[in-house]
């Protein structure tokens, strides 16, 4: 089945530091990636997406490309600021298969980031 | 903007009480969906649906049903609640072809 592994966290950093939080995927087929944002007390939101192999999402300084050769889709922030102090989820679709179109989720890195 | 409305943002229930949690989306989405959050164990899927009356079972469906009776909103009702299942709950929904989901800001269910 479909499986997504991700970093353990806390991950702690200064602010102003270089982010990499490691995602890796098990998957048939072609499936999307997505990497979502939980800040604290709320609900997650789409931080960005890629539906095929070699494109990479970006959003609010974000990046994360799909590498199929090492089935990852990393996440990457040239500098963090504190307001990016939240969970990280990556996440993989299977593309619609009788309808659901549903999500697999890694378990979430915790990202601290202090002045 | 999507929304997804929960009903509730924090719920303290009793063992063995029947539980209903609720969901509406204001998007007219087809594909709509039930999250349990536990730390360290990242979000799995209860149930989902595709369409009014239909459910599926995810990956962790015992001890839970759903109703869909109208297309915005989708019931997780806990038929007897456990101690267990004190977690927080996440309700999403996406069109049917794409797999973007949205989610509503979640649930935090206490069962003492």
């Amino acid at each position: 089945g479909n499986s997504v592994t991700q970093m353990e966290g806390p991950v702690t950093l200064s602010e102003e530091a270089f982010l990499t939080i490691n995602c890796t995927y098990t998957a048939t087929g072609y499936p999307s990636l997505f990497w979502y944002v939980q800040y604290p007390g709320e609900g997650l939101q789409l931080l960005l997406k890629a539906t095929k192999a070699d494109d990479k999402g970006s959003n609010k300084g974000f990046e994360a490309t799909y590498r199929k050769e090492t089935t990852s889709f990393h996440l990457e922030k040239g500098s963090v600021q504190v307001s990016d102090s939240a969970v990280y989820f990556c996440a993989l679709s299977d593309g619609v298969t009788g309808g659901g179109n549903k999500l697999t989720f890694g378990t979430g890195t915790q990202l601290k980031v202090e002045l | 903007d999507v929304k997804v409305t929960q009903s509730s943002r924090y719920l303290v229930k009793r063992t063995g009480e029947k539980v209903f949690l609720e969901c509406v989306q204001d998007m007219d989405h087809e594909n709509m969906f039930w999250y349990r959050q536990d730390p360290g164990l990242g979000l799995r899927l209860i149930y989902f649906s595709y369409d009014v009356k239909m459910k599926e079972k995810g990956d962790i469906p015992e001890g839970y049903s759903v109703s869909r009776e109208k297309k915005e909103r989708f019931s997780l009702i806990l038929e007897s609640a456990s101690t267990n299942q004190t977690s927080m709950y996440l309700c999403a929904s996406s069109f049917w072809v794409s797999a973007e989901a949205f989610f509503g800001q979640g649930t935090r269910l206490t069962v003492v």
